[in-house]
């Protein structure tokens, strides 16, 4: 079906370390999005992508959009506590399913380990 | 500040009851897209606005409905309310239709219903 199946669905980071999530589908995307939402706010777009094979970088962040068109990954390099949030990704599918509008997937909560 | 803003950012009610939840949109966005994030939930697509036109639906109950007004501000009603509707309600807006670009998030309506 037309879903975003987002995992890992929550971790834990301890500062420092290099952290990895991915978005992965039966169905082709033409867009690709990630976004950071903190508690008690509105997400906030953080790499957009447009192009199969794209590695894009905002930062400590790098996202990629998957050479089938089928996935996409975000990594972020060297974590700090703030960077704790849920990170969701988003695509729109290639064949105008959903009617054209982003498909959001589940979220990654990353938490600080205790 | 995104530029989306949203009103009001808290809201309790008790069950059975009506709100109107209100969003203006970025300036010189004509897309206005309702979201429904419960706890630890996903964001749920309720439904989409283009240039005051209902554009698409989502998982939108009989119960609630919006509109998006000549001034392009949107609201969102939700009447015979039950305590399942509590949650996080996100508006977001993009420049165009299909929301390409991405969209841009408010900062949420977080709704409790006792």
């Amino acid at each position: 079906g037309q879903q975003l199946n987002q995992s890992p669905q929550s971790m834990f980071i301890q500062e420092g370390e290099d952290v990895s999530m991915n978005c992965t589908s039966s169905s082709i995307f033409n867009t690709w999005l990630w976004y950071k939402q903190d508690p008690g706010e509105g997400p906030v777009l953080l790499i957009a992508l447009y192009k199969a094979g794209e590695l894009t970088s905002n930062g400590r962040l790098t996202a990629q959009f998957g050479i089938t068109r089928k996935d996409s990954f975000l990594n972020i390099s060297a974590s700090i506590p703030s960077d704790v949030g849920i990170y969701f990704c988003a695509g729109q599918l290639a064949d105008g399913g959903s009617q054209g509008n982003l498909i959001f997937g589940k979220g990654t909560k990353l938490s600080v380990k205790p | 500040d995104s530029g989306v803003t949203q009103t009001p950012k808290h809201l309790i009610t008790a069950t059975g009851q009506r709100v109107t939840l209100r969003c203006s949109p970025r300036s010189g966005d004509l897309s206005v897209y309702w979201y429904q994030q419960s706890l630890d939930q996903g964001l749920q697509f309720l439904i989409q606005y283009y240039n005051g036109e209902e554009r698409a639906k989502g998982n939108i109950l009989e119960r609630f409905s919006a509109q998006q007004f000549p001034d392009l501000h949107s609201e969102l009603n939700l009447s015979s309310l039950e305590l399942g509707d509590s949650a996080l309600y996100f508006c977001a807006s993009s420049v165009e239709v299909r929301g390409l670009g991405g969209y841009t998030f408010g900062s949420g309506t977080r709704l409790t219903v006792v």
